[in-house]
């Protein structure tokens, strides 16, 4: 079972514009959900993170949007450059240990 | 801060012989490290969590006697993959964290076996 669904599986983008990505998890002990971008042949490098007690956090060109009570939360990067073309993963934790990610947002910024 | 490298980045090996990953946390004494295995254009998947001194638990489904773990210090855990066949081919990464709920990865280890 899927513990944390993500979507788009990939998503083009117009230099400039905005990449949003989407994730929805069934958990609600859930407590920390974080972004990773990967590079092909990389590891995946900690974006932005946000915890339930508020509704967005944002960070430089990135953003988290959060709602608690449809259990969803997104990424959205503003101003999208061809170098944050990558692979984004979502996840969702309780403990700090267990980390559920999502499949994974392939990402394409065309200049 | 909060690197984490392994070691080596690209290996490959012949069916039947084992293969050790190094995963090192460089500025800061990790409490906990984890090894995830990620196939291409897949997501990571969790094998194993490890905590200094003690033994690895491992995911459903992960053979603890194939994939051995060991985590010697803060700073080091070791990842065996004995008797290697083809269908362990794989990315593995390793994280680290030292408290709160932030994980850092390495930048994984490409294993070909032949």
């Amino acid at each position: 079972q899927q513990q944390v669904k993500q979507s788009p599986q990939s998503l083009i983008v117009q230099k400039g514009g905005i990449s949003i990505i989407n994730c929805a998890y069934e958990n609600t002990a859930f407590d920390y959900f974080p972004w990773y971008q990967q590079f092909p042949g990389k590891g995946p490098a900690l974006l932005i993170a946000i915890r339930p007690d508020v509704s967005e956090k944002k960070e430089g060109r990135f953003t988290i949007s959060f709602n608690k009570s449809a259990k969803q939360f997104s990424l959205h990067i503003m101003d999208s450059q061809p170098g944050d073309s990558a692979t984004y993963f979502c996840a969702a934790s309780n403990t700090g240990n267990q980390f559920y990610f999502g499949t994974g947002t392939s990402l394409t910024v065309i200049p | 801060g909060a690197v984490v490298s392994q070691h080596p980045s690209w290996v490959i090996c012949k069916s039947g012989t084992s293969v050790k990953i190094e995963c090192r946390s460089l500025d800061f004494q990790a409490t906990t490290m984890f090894w995830y295995r990620q196939f291409p254009k897949q997501s990571l998947m969790l094998m194993a969590t490890s905590n200094e001194g003690s033994k690895a638990t491992y995911e459903q489904g992960v053979e603890k006697d194939k994939f051995l773990i060991n985590h010697a210090s803060l700073t080091l855990s070791t990842l065996t993959v004995t008797s290697a066949h083809p269908e362990d081919s794989s990315f593995y990464i390793c994280s680290a964290k030292f408290g709160g709920y932030e994980q850092y990865f390495g930048p994984g280890t490409r294993l070909t076996v032949t």
